[in-house]
Order: C-alpha cells, then structure tokens, then sequence
C-alpha cells in the first residue's frame, strides 16, 4: 500500500513537547522525511534520514522510526512552530513514487 | 544556494491544458528527481509526476492519463502539462527537487529539500 497515515491535529501547549506520528508500509523501507506547512506558504523539509535537520531548522525538531511507524517530535514547542507538518515517503511497491501523508495541524496553545 | 522559479496560466477553463515550467537556479540538475505537487484548497500535498535528468518519469497512477512531464537541460528547465482539466484541478502546484539515499541495500531514504513558491490555478468557467 502507498498510504501514509496521519493523525488529523494535535495541540501542544506552549514550551512542552508534541509528538506528530505517520504510519505505512512503505516506511518499513523508506525513512520518512517531515515537512512543515504554514498558511499562504511552501513546504519547507525539517527532518530527513534517520534524524537529519537541514540547516536552519531547529534542533527542537527531531525524527524517529519503528516498524511501519515514523514520528516526529518537537521538544519544547513554540508559538511559531503552529502549523501543518506531513510526512513523505517512496511507494515501496507499485509505481514507486512519492506519496505524502494525510497531514497533522498543530496547535500550540 | 539552489532556487527553484515557477511560472504558467493561473485561470484555465474546462477542457483545456494545464502548463507549469519551473527554473533551477544555482545548482546541478543530474542526481536528482525533480517532482510537480499540487495541493487542493483546504486539503493536503498530492505528488503528480517526477522527472529525472535523463528524462525518465514516473507519474502518479490517478493522474497518468492527464499528465506529461518533460525536461529542457540545456536551460535547466522542467515542465507540467495537465490536459483536460476540471474544477477538481483547481490548487496550488508545487515543483520541488528530490533525491533518493541508499542507506542499506534495502533501506533508503528520500526528501524534497528545494519547493518552488507555488502557483496558484483556477479552473473555472
């Protein structure tokens, strides 16, 4: 299967710690990378790989991975830090393309 | 630092061809997979077809009748074309470079690290 499964939103209050999972096949053979959405803007890469952070992206942001599941979590999450985040894989079968997750809407409070 | 410039019709009418060209700008067009993504109003990200820089694609299977990707290497272009478009093909499109890391003989990795700023198309009579 190519899907990636997101939970729809989480909320977070501000300074405390968030969890954002993905799950699918797929990632028992691709690590996921993680992008972060905000309102009018382009996706912009903040995980990829096992845990690499591009650079610029905080290193409250941080990747893991077991099984079929791939979380990302944000250490001590700030105000800035609201918005989408979706995670993003290669369909291990079928055509083998990108697919991307249903997408997580984060709130801080 | 590699940029990617987008450009194309914003306001299309049903039946007709959907065209995106998308500019690299400071960086090498080989090794990589360059990939258009559209996102509908309100909803999520949808990978619709990628190119490399020998010209091979791959498509989205939901799109591959509609969709043609092709590639200009001597301006370091890549280009969208979705015929016979419809109100559901109304969203903002994406072009953005991707590469694929072996990390063990059956473990990879892949990410999008440059998007283009987006195009927004309307399809609408």
């Amino acid at each position: 299967s190519s899907e990636l499964t997101q939970d729809p939103a989480v909320s977070v209050a501000l300074g405390q710690t968030v969890r954002i999972t993905c799950q699918g096949d797929s990632l028992r053979s691709y690590y996921a990378s993680w992008y972060q959405q905000k309102p009018g803007q382009a996706p912009v890469l903040v995980i990829y790989g096992k845990n690499n952070r591009p650079s610029g992206i905080p290193d409250r942001f941080s990747g893991s991975s077991s099984g079929n599941t791939a979380s990302l979590t944000i250490t001590g999450a700030q105000a800035e830090d609201e918005a989408d985040y979706y995670c993003n894989s290669r369909d291990s079968s079928g055509n083998h393309g990108p697919v991307f997750g249903t997408g997580t809407k984060v709130t801080v409070l | 630092q590699v940029q990617l410039q987008q450009w194309g019709a914003g306001l299309l009418k049903p039946s007709e061809t959907l065209s995106l060209t998308c500019a690299v700008y400071g960086g090498s067009f080989s090794g990589y997979y360059w990939s258009w993504i559209r996102q509908p109003p309100g909803k999520g990200l949808e990978w619709i077809g990628e190119i490399n820089h020998s010209g091979s694609t791959n498509y989205n299977p939901s799109l591959k009748s509609r969709v043609t990707i092709s590639v200009d290497t001597s301006k370091n272009q890549f280009s969208l074309k979705l015929s016979s478009v419809t109100a559901a093909d109304t969203a903002v499109y994406y072009c953005a470079r991707g590469r694929v890391v072996v990390v063990a003989a059956t473990i990879y990795y892949y990410y999008m690290d440059v998007w283009g700023k987006g195009t927004t198309v309307t399809v609408s009579s």
